[in-house]
């Protein structure tokens, strides 16, 4: 079965310094996301990407954040001066083009999600 | 931000007894509600969906019920097995409003299933 992949799974890195978290999302998938899990709290919605751009994105994805799709496969997370509260656990998700508006096509598929300890 | 909220932090069921997970939520522009499973150092994994135009919908084990009037969701699971201890989450979005179908997903505290032998 087709799955999102996110590499690396733990990422320690001293604050101020930048950071690239990397996905591959389902091959035939059009729609990605990027999300984030603080220890003990919600999962946070943080940016959509679609068609080269960014769809939406929130509060938390400031001017540090940018997000990237370098090739026809993989999809990434830069973070370019680390704070010590973006530590979390960083999920990339896809979903399928909308096709008629089936439900299936806009579920969202996690990855097993990227830990960033910044100190 | 507290428009999807599961008040319940933790729930401990027998095995072989039915699991009832419920979620609340306060954006009535959502229309479409899913649920996802966690277990520790692992992403979510979809389970099940409904939209709006719903009121129930039952894969296998897993059925969830929405009631639009009360802005309330419902997960069941029946039978409980041991596997289906894990964390659960409900998430909500409003795809009617959202341009090109990249919706977000706004997600409950969730809530932690045990299931016990």
């Amino acid at each position: 079965e087709p799955e999102v992949t996110q590499t690396p799974s733990h990422q320690v890195t001293q604050m101020g310094q930048e950071v690239i978290l990397r996905c591959v999302p389902i091959s035939n998938h059009l729609y990605f996301y990027w999300y984030r899990q603080i220890l003990g709290q919600k999962v946070e919605f943080l940016v959509s990407f679609y068609n080269n751009e960014i769809s939406e994105k929130s509060e938390i994805f400031d001017d540090q954040f940018s997000v990237e799709r370098p090739d026809g496969s993989n999809f990434t997370l830069k973070i370019r001066s680390t704070k010590l509260e973006d530590s979390a656990m960083y999920f990339c998700a896809s979903s399928e083009a909308p096709s008629g508006g089936t439900q299936n096509t806009d579920t969202q598929y996690f990855g097993p999600g990227t830990r960033l300890t910044v100190l | 931000d507290q428009q999807v909220k599961q008040n319940s932090p933790s729930l401990s069921v027998q095995e072989g007894r039915i699991s009832i997970l419920n979620c609340d939520y306060t954006n009535s522009m959502f229309d479409y509600f899913l649920w996802y499973k966690k277990y520790p150092a692992e992403g979510p994994t979809f389970l099940i969906s409904i939209s709006s135009i719903k009121d129930k919908n039952e894969d296998g084990r897993f059925t969830v019920f929405l009631n639009k009037s009360a802005k309330h969701l419902s997960l069941h699971i029946v039978p409980s097995q041991p596997g289906d201890s894990a964390v659960y989450f409900c998430a909500a979005s409003a795809r009617a409003v959202i341009f090109q179908g990249a919706q977000k997903l706004v997600f409950g505290q969730g809530t932690r299933l045990t299931i016990n032998p």
